[in-house]
């Protein structure tokens, strides 16, 4: 089992629509947690950076963690075609260096 | 300094063929990852530096792998003999770690394609 599952899509959405992006994790020991967002052939972007359960806003953009169920989120609102691309969640331990353990990735296509 | 850099961009090489990338990070970034991405899957952690002393490698970093950092500023990552199974993007990331949080932030990568 992967210590960090995530559906890869592709994920199909109209201009505009509110997008769900999902992760699960296994170890209990990750305590931070990041969305990237990857451009074709392009290396990936951080979007949101996150160590507490919760809500995280950043413009569009909202990061939810739940660590007593092991799951993270990411929404978009008002999703645009610029944002088609693929989202990686990653997490990593405390203490010491990170070394980021990422999931697979989901394409994301927005139709406008 | 808009960023972290990464040279070649593309590398075609033959099977048997040694090849070294190099990686420039953000200037004042102590830390400094190589992972690598297959298609279809996430980055893997390859090794780390904090300024010059590599830290860590992972098991994924065969004896053929060898990895720089000379004077704490850029690293080069060298394969020797590639193999098709070397195929992929190796990616940098560099950060300011001190403790706690992180941000680590990636160059463009170096897609390396073994013929």
């Amino acid at each position: 089992q992967k210590e960090v599952e995530q559906d890869p899509g592709p994920l199909s959405v109209p201009e505009g629509a509110i997008v769900s992006l999902n992760c699960t994790y296994s170890n209990s020991a990750f305590q931070y947690f990041m969305w990237y967002r990857q451009y074709s052939r392009k290396g990936p972007e951080l979007l949101m950076y996150t160590y507490s359960s919760g809500n995280k806003e950043d413009g569009r953009f909202t990061a939810q963690v739940d660590k007593s169920s092991k799951y993270i989120s990411l929404f978009i609102r008002d999703s645009q075609p610029s944002d088609s691309a693929t989202y990686l969640c990653a997490m990593s331990r405390p203490g010491g260096y990170q070394k980021v353990t990422f999931g697979t990735g989901t394409k994301l296509q927005v139709i406008p | 300094d808009t960023g972290v850099s990464q040279n070649p961009r593309h590398k075609i090489t033959k099977r048997g063929q040694n090849v070294t990338f190099r990686c420039d990070p953000i200037s004042e970034h102590n830390r400094l990852y190589w992972y690598r991405q297959t298609l279809g899957q996430g980055p893997e952690f390859l090794t780390y530096f904090q300024n010059e002393a590599q830290l860590e490698k992972s098991r994924l970093l065969s004896d053929r792998f060898s990895a720089e950092r000379p004077k704490g500023s850029f690293s080069t990552l060298e394969i020797q003999r590639t193999e098709q199974g070397d195929s992929a993007m190796y990616l940098c990331a560099s950060s300011f770690g001190l403790a706690g949080e992180e941000e680590q932030y990636f160059g463009p990568g170096t897609r390396l394609t073994v013929t």
